[in-house]
């Protein structure tokens, strides 16, 4: 069964517009962490932001924000006013326990390109 | 912030012969690394969890002959691809967790390109 899904396999938006990237995710843990990555089309990873399950508030960092209903086992990034070089694949993706060992599962990821 | 550093970036190979890729935690210890294979327009799929001093875990699928992991020590984890062919010809991709970290993300190297010819 897919642990993490991503249903946007791709998105277009109007540059310094406001996008939401949608994840959801399946985890019996009660103890696990999210993430965001980001993907351009020179194969790097970088990371974005990071979410813990007993987090109480939403994560945030600069323009990206994760909007964390656990309850809904969702984790959608929201990116702020995009800019052009958001263009890129985003990689949601989880840690399930708390060993050093846990292993860090991507969903299937979204294209993002933004207009100018 | 933490730099994982992997070599060789980029490797064209004849199908027979295998290929060494290196993955390097340049300014933290990695008891554990991870090496993923992304195929194009496609996810990372987790290969195998390296862990320094003992064997690698596989994922279910994965060929443990086929893909040797080394984690030597605690800064350097290697994969070879042993006698390559061209369906594996792929994105490999490692990452290494730095603990200490309050979030915990994986730090990743820049990637190897294996083309098998």
């Amino acid at each position: 069964a897919q642990k993490i899904t991503q249903t946007q396999p791709g998105m277009f938006v109007q540059e310094k517009e406001a996008v939401t990237l949608d994840c959801t995710y399946d985890t019996s843990d009660q103890s696990y962490g999210l993430f965001w990555y980001k993907q351009p089309s020179s194969g790097e990873m970088i990371f974005l932001i990071y979410q813990g399950s007993y987090d109480e508030q939403n994560a945030t960092e600069g323009r990206y924000s994760l909007n964390f209903q656990k309850a809904r086992k969702s984790a959608n990034l929201v990116i702020s006013a995009s800019q052009l070089g958001d263009s890129a694949m985003y990689f949601c993706a989880m840690r399930e326990g708390v060993s050093s060992a846990s292993k860090i599962i991507f969903g299937s990821g979204t294209r993002l390109s933004i207009r100018p | 912030g933490a730099v994982v550093s992997q070599h060789p970036s980029w490797v064209i190979c004849k199908s027979g012969t295998s290929v060494k890729i290196e993955c390097r935690s340049l300014d933290f210890q990695a008891t554990t690394m991870f090496w993923y294979r992304q195929f194009p327009k496609q996810s990372l799929m987790l290969m195998a969890t390296s862990n320094e001093g003992s064997k690698a875990t596989y994922e279910q699928g994965v060929e443990k002959d086929k893909f040797l992991i080394n984690h030597a020590s605690l800064t350097l984890s290697t994969l070879t691809v042993t006698s390559a062919h061209p369906e594996d010809s792929s994105f490999y991709i490692c990452s290494a967790r730095a603990t200490g970290f309050a979030n915990e993300k994986l730090f990743f190297g820049s990637g190897t390109q294996l083309s098998v010819l």
